[in-house]
């Protein structure tokens, strides 16, 4: 039963450089998505996928881009890191979109630190 | 911005013991709303969803007031193990994808 699977865990970069954070799920959901965690903001939304092929922008997108390579996989791209994109990362996904789900199903998180 | 307001506590409480906390939303026309709990550097995880009638799950109720737009969580006989952050989440219609809103959390710490 993995559910949605994030990789890296870990990861520490140095500002400017980029990487990609992977997420997959196995419960055939059509809906995807990215969120952020930093202490005293709860989580807010960067981007999400309604579905194969599509992406739109949530709530704090800019310094991201994404990709949905199929109905599995949603991926999330730092092109040039940040300091201020030092976070928790958590992949979700769900049945239905963000306008009817209830249950949201989360990756175990990636923890990014930008020097 | 839509707006979900919590405690952000922590709550101190001794086993055994009920302890409940409330979360307020701004958004009248809200029309869904969630409990979700967050064990310490892991993923949120649903708990339970609040119905209009109320429901209650073992040692856990969820209520809704929409009159007052808060929705509240209750933990009777609390156990060590409900230590958790608890997330309130609210859907709101017309959102779109960022129709669900996260509370910043109740930090809930049963002692021993």
């Amino acid at each position: 039963n993995a559910g949605v699977t994030q990789t890296p865990k870990f990861q520490v970069l140095k500002t400017g450089q980029s990487m990609t954070l992977q997420c997959a799920q196995d419960m055939n959901h059509n809906s995807m998505y990215w969120y952020r965690q930093d202490p005293g903001m709860g989580l807010r939304l960067i981007y999400y996928s309604a579905s194969e092929g599509t992406t739109d922008k949530g709530e704090v997108p800019n310094g991201y881009n994404v990709s949905r390579l199929n109905k599995r996989e949603f991926s999330l791209r730092l092109e040039s890191a940040a300091p201020s994109q030092t976070s928790v990362y958590f992949c979700a996904s769900s049945e239905a979109s963000l306008a009817v789900a209830g249950e949201l199903f989360f990756g175990e998180g990636s923890r990014l630190t930008v020097l | 911005r839509k707006e979900v307001e919590q405690d952000p506590g922590p709550f101190n409480v001794p086993e055994g013991a009920t302890v409940a906390f409330n979360c307020t939303y701004s958004n009248s026309a809200s029309q869904s709303f969630f409990w979700y709990r967050q064990d310490c550097r892991k993923e949120p995880k649903l708990l339970m969803s609040v119905y209009s009638s109320g429901n209650e799950d073992g040692r856990f109720t969820a209520q809704l007031n929409r009159a007052s737009q808060y929705i509240s969580l209750l933990i009777r006989d609390s156990k060590l193990s409900d230590s958790a952050t608890y997330l309130c989440v609210v859907n709101s219609p017309g959102g779109g994808a960022d129709g669900l809103t996260f509370g910043k959390g109740t930090h809930l710490i049963i002692q021993p």
